[in-house]
């Protein structure tokens, strides 16, 4: 059974378009997150939600828009995607927020041409 | 967020070599984490230090937490073939993970 999954695994777009990227976990964690990781390969967090509320925002544009309808789900919405916006995006969940250990997602690999 | 420095970048391994990485960091941290990452997956966590000091072994991993909380390092001993990744040091105060850029370990060839 998957931990932590999303959805899709591969999006590839244009810029200016909206999407959208689901993420799911099974393990009955209270805590969510989003990273970016660059080309370079450098893990960044974006969000993080505890029991569906806010609790992580780092400087993101306000073009994105993190959605947490229950405590297993969080979900990613980029508005007027740009070519920086190309990564692999990374959702994770940790059973509090102070747990140390996150369990990733496999990655959703975003690239905007 | 706070910058780790992560070295080597990269590395290259035979098969039975003992391999070293560490991190460093301006800022104190309440704990080190290493994580190894496999391609096309997310990371994983390897290893966790809560002390100044600590030595934590797993397998042939050892990690240390170092005096000053701004340093670890991690050792694989006698590597094998399926040791080739890209393994992250992160440092957590708080609720917040901040990542080192990763060293990349790859089989020579």
């Amino acid at each position: 059974d998957t931990a932590v999954s999303q959805t899709p695994k591969y999006l590839v777009t244009q810029m200016g378009n909206d999407k959208s990227i689901k993420c799911e976990q099974n393990l009955g964690h209270d805590t969510m997150y989003w990273y970016k990781q660059d080309s370079k390969k450098f893990l960044k967090i974006m969000f993080s939600y505890n029991n569906k509320e806010l609790i992580i925002n780092e400087t993101v544009p306000n073009r994105f828009s993190p959605k947490s309808p229950d405590k297993a789900h969080l979900n990613l919405h980029i508005n007027s995607l740009e070519l920086g916006d190309s990564a692999v995006y990374f959702c994770a969940s940790s059973q509090f927020p102070q747990a140390d250990e996150q369990y990733f997602g496999p990655g959703t690999r975003l690239t905007v041409t | 967020g706070q910058q780790l420095n992560q070295s080597p970048q990269s590395m290259f391994i035979q098969e039975g070599e003992d391999v070293s990485m560490n991190c460093t960091s301006s800022s104190i941290f309440n704990t080190w984490l290493w994580y190894k990452q496999d391609p096309g997956e997310g990371p994983v966590l390897l290893i966790a230090l809560y002390k100044a000091g600590e030595l934590t072994s797993n397998g042939r991993l050892t990690a240390q937490f170092g005096i000053t909380r701004k340093d670890s390092f991690l050792n694989i001993s006698a590597s094998i073939p399926s040791d080739v990744g890209i393994y992250f040091c992160a440092g957590r105060n708080d609720y917040k993970l901040s990542f080192g850029a990763g060293t990349t370990v790859t089989v020579r060839a």
